[in-house]
């Protein structure tokens, strides 16, 4: 296992609702990148921290949102819950925004 | 933006039967990754190439980056059962670091018949 845990595990919401998925990175590491899997596709891209700044984004709307703490653990905001954004969130944590990544469990979520 | 284009989308073949996935990004990386996926799960790391033209093995699994730094290839040897799963690349950008996060292909489906 990469010691990279995350909650919840699942999560059922319904439309325009808002939810905040947790991430805990591995021992000594500064930097968390959180991904969106849909079904059948590869992980994209939602955006990094690194030493509790955000260091860079993908083509996500502004109501993705988040934060990551002195402890290096993060946190990933939706607002206004679509349909759309059902699918697995990985974070993935590394050594700094250059290095591996090792990715969570992840949390499946599921909007009705 | 950058695209990572992954080949082929599924791969059927009988055990024992070698496997190849091929990754061709549209800029060059400054490295290149591999995840393994198994249904239901999260993706595993399995190696980083950084080198142009670097070849890395894994028992029964070798990775090539080529020499330009866009395109990569997984080859594995006598597939087994536990091979099972989706083979993901990830390019990390050449500029902007890893602020740009990784590029996932779309990965490739290996299925294995007994």
């Amino acid at each position: 296992e990469t010691g990279v845990t995350q909650s919840p595990t699942h999560l059922i919401k319904t439309r325009g609702q808002q939810v905040t998925l947790r991430c805990s990175s591995q021992s000594g590491h500064n930097t968390v990148s959180w991904y969106q899997q849909a079904l059948g596709q590869g992980p994209q891209f939602i955006f990094q921290y690194y030493r509790e700044e955000e260091n860079g984004r993908g083509n996500f709307p502004p109501r993705f949102s988040g934060l990551q703490f002195p402890n290096y653990s993060s946190e990933l905001n939706v607002n206004a819950l679509e349909l759309d954004d059902s699918a697995l969130y990985l974070c993935a944590s590394s050594l700094d925004d250059q290095e591996t990544q090792y990715f969570g469990p992840g949390t499946r979520l599921l909007v009705l | 933006g950058q695209q990572v284009m992954q080949i082929p989308q599924y791969q059927h073949v009988q055990e024992g039967e070698d496997f190849t996935t091929y990754c061709n990004s549209s800029t060059t990386l400054s490295n290149i990754q591999w995840y393994k996926q198994r249904p239901g799960g999260h993706p595993v790391f399995l190696i980083q190439l950084v080198k142009s033209g670097e070849v890395k093995k894994q028992k029964r699994l070798t990775f090539q980056f080529g020499e330009a730094k866009k395109n990569s290839s997984l080859h594995i040897t006598a597939t087994q059962t536990t091979d099972v799963g989706t083979y993901f690349c990830a390019g990390l950008p050449y500029s902007g670091g890893g602020a740009d996060g990784l590029t996932f292909g779309k990965g490739t489906h290996l299925i294995i018949q007994p």
